[in-house]
């Protein structure tokens, strides 16, 4: 069976600060990664996803993951974070051949100005 | 382009009442479909998936039932709501192969008294 955990469930950072948030899964074969934001108010979209090549990935709005397979992570970064970036933070993960993706808890980031 | 329709947006019913929460999706094909509920700090928990009219696979067992009478029409039912139903419903549609990334609509958020 596959897991994810999202270590960090409530983050509080300034703004300018950096932002790494955490993602670990579980599961033996080949994996895709996914990370999703939730501004308040909106739907859940995706911030960027990894499938392949170089595990360095970047998405949308400064953005960038890295998937490090010996240690199962896919780690979300930003190396300056505003205001506006506050949301939860969701880590998905689904496997080669499964309908099933499976979701970490979430990560709430409030960001003040 | 895609886009993907839930209603309602909101719903107060009482304890004991029938439910039918709606999501349709535009602009694709044969696309694979999901129900989920979102708990605060307990991330999302998949119900129901489909991958074709008529097929409805159950995650976890619950008061709910879900059909798909139609490619792109997914339906949430229940005969009976209970206090517990209470939550913030999303759908969700993928592309087929089914472990490309999802497409989440905006939600029905359903409140049982």
């Amino acid at each position: 069976a596959q897991s994810v955990s999202q270590h960090n469930h409530h983050v509080i950072l300034s703004e300018a600060a950096s932002l790494e948030l955490g993602c670990n899964y579980s599961y033996g074969g080949t994996v895709n990664l996914f990370w999703y934001v939730q501004y308040p108010g909106q739907h859940l979209q995706l911030l960027l996803k990894y499938f392949s090549g170089d595990p360095l990935v970047k998405g949308i709005k400064g953005f960038e993951a890295e998937f490090i397979k010996s240690k199962f992570s896919f780690n979300l970064r930003k190396p300056s974070v505003q205001w506006s970036d506050t949301a939860e933070y969701f880590c998905a993960l689904s496997s080669g051949g499964s309908y099933i993706p499976t979701f970490g808890r979430g990560t709430s980031l409030i960001v003040h100005p | 382009s895609q886009t993907i329709h839930q209603w309602p947006a909101t719903l107060v019913q009482p304890v004991g009442s029938p439910l039918s929460l709606e999501c349709t999706v535009e602009g694709t094909s044969n696309p694979n479909l999901y129900w989920y509920r979102q708990a605060a700090g307990r991330g999302l928990q998949l119900l129901f998936y489909s991958v074709g009219i008529g097929q409805i696979s159950s995650e976890v067992p619950q008061n709910l039932s879900a059909s798909r009478p139609q490619d792109r029409q997914f339906i949430l039912s229940s005969k009976k709501l209970l206090l517990s139903d209470s939550g913030f419903y999303l759908c969700a549609w993928s592309p087929t192969p089914a472990w490309n990334e999802q497409f989440f609509g905006p939600g029905t958020r359903l409140t049982v008294l």
